[in-house]
């Protein structure tokens, strides 16, 4: 079983529409994040969360919400859904708790959001 | 603002040594970081360096200058399942990873 699991990994929509992105993980790890990656970009940080219900925003927080109600649950909303928003979205996790230097973050396998 | 540059596509032969670059402009440094992406997939942790000089690990060595703002991906004895993305990351003042667009890298026969 994969360590970060998104649902869903494909999802096709129509503009205006709410969706909903999940990631959970089973690595204990504090810290969770989510991107998105569009072609010919780095990923950009969307939102990120150091503990539960500490929520921080990221570069591109615009028409983005997210909840953090478990250590090992993070989900993503799109509250009113726009083209533009055409994206891979990655959920990732890291351990700080540890307080050994920086660590890695961990990659979900992503979800391919389409909206029309 | 923050910058990250990395070349956009490299092509290398299977059997050879290939070095990825990437220059860094940032608001502090704590740390870069090099990740794998095979296309449609996730991205890998590959190395990590903060102090300047080389990480070696296995086929792959990284290495840093923090006063060039430069570190190096080093990949040798190159293997078809090496043709990937390659992306470089680097943890600024506020403990956040800032991304370069990523190296696809083209391993021919």
């Amino acid at each position: 079983d994969a360590d970060v699991t998104q649902t869903p990994r494909n999802r096709i929509t129509k503009t205006g529409k709410r969706i909903m992105l999940e990631c959970s993980q089973t690595k204990g790890h504090d810290r969770m994040y989510w991107y998105r990656q569009d072609p010919g970009l780095g990923l950009r940080l969307i939102y990120y969360s150091f503990d539960v219900k500490d929520i921080n925003k990221g570069e591109i927080s615009d028409g983005y919400s997210v909840s953090r109600q478990a250590q090992a649950k993070f989900s993503l909303s799109l509250e009113s859904a726009i083209p533009n928003q055409t994206a891979l979205y990655f959920c990732a996790t890291s351990d700080q708790k540890s307080g050994d230097g920086n660590q890695p973050q961990h990659f979900g396998d992503g979800t391919r959001l389409s909206i029309l | 603002g923050q910058n990250i540059d990395q070349p956009t596509e490299m092509t290398a032969t299977e059997g050879a040594i290939v070095q990825i670059n990437c220059t860094y402009q940032t608001s502090g440094f704590n740390g870069l970081f090099w990740y794998q992406q095979h296309a449609g997939e996730a991205p890998t942790f590959l190395s990590y360096n903060v102090l300047d000089g080389l990480e070696e690990k296995g086929r792959f060595s990284s290495f840093l200058s923090r006063s060039k703002g430069y570190s190096y991906l080093l990949l040798k004895e190159l293997q078809m399942k090496d043709s990937a993305s390659y992306l470089c990351a680097v943890m600024d003042s506020n403990y956040q990873l800032i991304w370069g667009a990523g190296t696809k890298l083209i391993i021919k026969p």
